[in-house]
């Protein structure tokens, strides 16, 4: 049963443009809320964090939006660069386990285009 | 400061035989953590270090993994004996001891088991 879902296996958009990623989870006792961007053959490199106190977070071209309610994020990526094409990875944990494993989306693949 | 390291980078073996996978978290993490993505699937929790303590275990699939952390520094999994299902790419990563302390990942290892 998965917890995390990255609905949109894939996802093209124009160099420039705006790109936005999408996840849902179900468990609302999930606390803290990461992305993480892949590119093949390596690891996965944290992009940007979200806790569950706050509804946005930016970190340059990169914001995170949190919706409690919904139990739904995003990460818009404004402009969108050749560069940021790879596999992008939402991440949920809960801190009151103790443990802060991660529990991963399968990811989206975002193809930006010249 | 160096990232997380992870040895080998890749590794072919026979079902049947042992594999020792290595992971040297970055200096100062107190938390170590590893995980799996088998073919196909999402990248999944196996165990959780604080320093030479397992946290958490609740990922690791059977009794044929193994992992330490001896003297609290880097971590050792081994598979033994490696069955065909247990291909894939094994990630480790490291944090601080905080709740919310972001988990960054080395380049894994990819395994084969023939």
């Amino acid at each position: 049963d998965q917890q995390v879902k990255q609905n949109s296996p894939s996802l093209s958009v124009q160099e420039g443009r705006i790109s936005i990623l999408n996840c849902d989870y179900t468990n609302s006792m999930f606390d803290y809320f990461l992305w993480y961007k892949k590119y093949p053959a390596e690891g996965p490199t944290f992009l940007i964090s979200i806790s569950s106190i706050k509804d946005k977070n930016e970190d340059g071209r990169f914001t995170v939006f949190l919706n409690k309610s919904a139990k739904h994020l995003s990460l818009h990526i404004v402009p969108s660069q050749p560069g940021d094409s790879a596999v992008y990875f939402c991440a949920v944990s809960y801190s009151g386990a103790g443990s802060y494993q991660l529990t991963f989306g399968k990811g989206t693949k975002l193809s930006v285009i010249p | 400061e160096a990232g997380v390291t992870q040895f080998p980078s890749h590794s072919v073996i026979e079902k049947g035989q042992t594999v020792t996978l290595r992971c040297d978290p970055i200096s100062g993490h107190d938390n170590l953590y590893w995980y799996r993505r088998v073919m196909g699937k999402e990248i999944k929790f196996l165990l959780h270090f604080v320093k030479e303590s397992k946290q958490d275990e609740s990922g690791m699939p059977n009794n044929r993994f193994l992992a330490e952390r001896t003297g609290g520094t880097y971590s050792t999994l081994k598979v033994q004996p490696a069955e065909l299902e247990d291909s894939g790419v094994y990630f480790c990563a490291s944090s601080l001891r905080l709740a919310t302390a972001t988990q960054y990942f080395g380049p894994g290892t990819r395994l084969l088991v023939l």
